[in-house]
């Protein structure tokens, strides 16, 4: 156990839909960071929030958004679902920037 | 363009032989590089890593080892245990740089009795 929570574990959704994945880090980190891995590829990365800030982005459409809250809580916002958004997203968090980043056990989002 | 590249798919070993896993890398920016390991239906679990100042990095049965000269970097696990079949996910990063981890598309290892 990483100590990174994500919710919900699975999610199944139609397009053009709205879903909100939620994703608690690990006590005392302050950055997140999602991923996402699509079928038989490596995982991409999305955008990183530090300390409610976005800190980097990367490959994440214009139809995704995220944001960080005080309470260091993260979310990440897919809306106008389409067939080829349906992945695994992975939340991650670290101290600080560090590079060790710690996993949770994802989201599977499937769109039909 | 794939910046960081992991060309075997799958590969096999006998339990107690020595796993080793490879991973090639083309952006010269990279200076951070770890191993994370997935079980299916997990989160990546953090393994080892290896600062680009270091040739070689020790954890118990896992080594790893970078060359950056060949922008190659291999992880070696020894003894292989079942436990140890997983896919392994090579990845790297720029200290002073976004911090983002670039990851390869996996090796899944397969540790046989």
């Amino acid at each position: 156990d990483s100590g990174v929570t994500q919710t919900p574990k699975h999610l199944i959704t139609a397009t053009g839909q709205r879903v909100t994945l939620r994703c608690s880090p690990r006590s005392g980190d302050l950055s997140v960071y999602w991923y996402q891995q699509s079928l038989d590829q490596g995982l991409q990365f999305l955008i990183q929030y530090y300390n409610g800030e976005e800190r980097a982005k990367g490959n994440i459409l214009e139809r995704f958004s995220a944001q960080q809250f005080p309470d260091l809580h993260s979310e990440l916002n897919l809306s106008s679902l389409e067939l080829g958004d349906s992945a695994l997203y992975f939340c991650a968090s670290s101290v600080g920037s560090g590079l060790e980043q710690y996993f949770g056990p994802g989201t599977r989002l499937t769109v039909t | 363009d794939q910046q960081v590249k992991q060309n075997s798919p799958s590969l096999s070993v006998q339990e107690g032989r020595i796993s080793i896993l490879n991973c090639d890398y083309t952006n010269s920016m990279f200076d951070y590089f770890l191993w994370y390991k997935k079980y299916p239906a997990e989160g990546p679990t953090f393994l080892i890593s290896i600062s680009s100042i270091k040739d070689k990095n020790e954890d118990g049965r896992f080594t790893v080892f970078l060359n950056k000269s060949a922008k190659h970097l291999s992880l070696h696990i020894v003894p292989s245990q079942p436990g140890d079949s997983a896919v392994y996910f090579c990845a790297a990063s720029e200290v002073q740089g976004a911090q983002k981890l670039v990851f390869g598309q996996g090796t899944r290892l397969t540790i046989n009795p």
